[in-house]
């Protein structure tokens, strides 16, 4: 089955610096990477999610790109702002079959 | 709210109690999901219903029961839990079991076992 692994767990930046988070997969067979926010004591929130036929998407302030052959994606997050400091979840899916989740990134964006 | 919402927010329960977890979605989503969020773990997935069946069941206690009774209704029956399940109790709902559009989720029960 899908194993999902994702680095860092923890993270601080300072305010204005960019932030990147990448996971890693094991199945060839999945083909959508959505990431979720969740603020603390708030619901996750999907911010950005890209399939497998496109290599990068960006959205404001929010990339992601994703590596097909090294079976890797990541989370680019420019010009952090405090708001942005949350748990940030990875997850893969095939479509039909279960998303499987990171084990998450507490960023901290330090004023 | 994003439609999926969760009640209660918070319970503590003893060892002996029999509780449930509601959740009820009005994005008029087709599959409906369990899912325990414990510490510095991932997401465990519990329960998977898609049009109102049992699709899915990740080996999950039979101290835990779930209920779709509708496509806008899961329950989450919980009896003679331990401690280690106190954790956060996620739902979330996407608009069919391919979820092409990623999951809305609830904002969770908490819950502790004492």
């Amino acid at each position: 089955g899908e194993n999902v692994e994702q680095h860092p767990s923890t993270l601080s930046v300072q305010e204005g610096d960019s932030a990147v988070i990448k996971c890693t997969y094991s199945d060839s067979a999945s083909n959508y990477f959505p990431w979720y926010k969740q603020e603390l004591g708030k619901r996750p929130q999907l911010i950005i999610d890209i399939r497998s036929n496109v290599g990068e998407k960006k959205d404001q302030r929010i990339a992601v790109t994703l590596n097909k052959t090294a079976k890797h994606f990541s989370l680019h997050i420019t010009e952090t702002q405090p708001e942005d400091s949350a748990v940030y979840f990875c997850a893969a899916s095939n479509y039909g079959q279960n998303f499987v989740f990171g084990p998450g990134t507490r960023l901290s964006v330090l004023p | 709210e994003t439609g999926v919402t969760q009640t209660p927010r918070h319970l503590v329960m003893g060892m002996t109690n029999k509780k449930s977890l509601k959740c009820e979605q009005h994005l008029g989503h087709n599959a409906m999901y369990w899912y325990k969020q414990s510490a510095k773990k991932p997401l465990e997935l519990m329960f998977v219903y898609s049009l109102e069946e049992r699709v899915e069941n990740n080996s999950v206690p039979s101290r835990f029961s779930p209920e779709c009774p509708n496509s806008s209704h899961l329950f989450l029956h919980l009896h003679t839990l331990q401690p280690e399940d106190s954790a956060l109790y996620l739902c979330a709902s996407s608009q069919s079991r391919q979820a092409i559009h990623g999951y809305t989720f609830g904002s969770g029960t908490r819950l502790t076992v004492v």
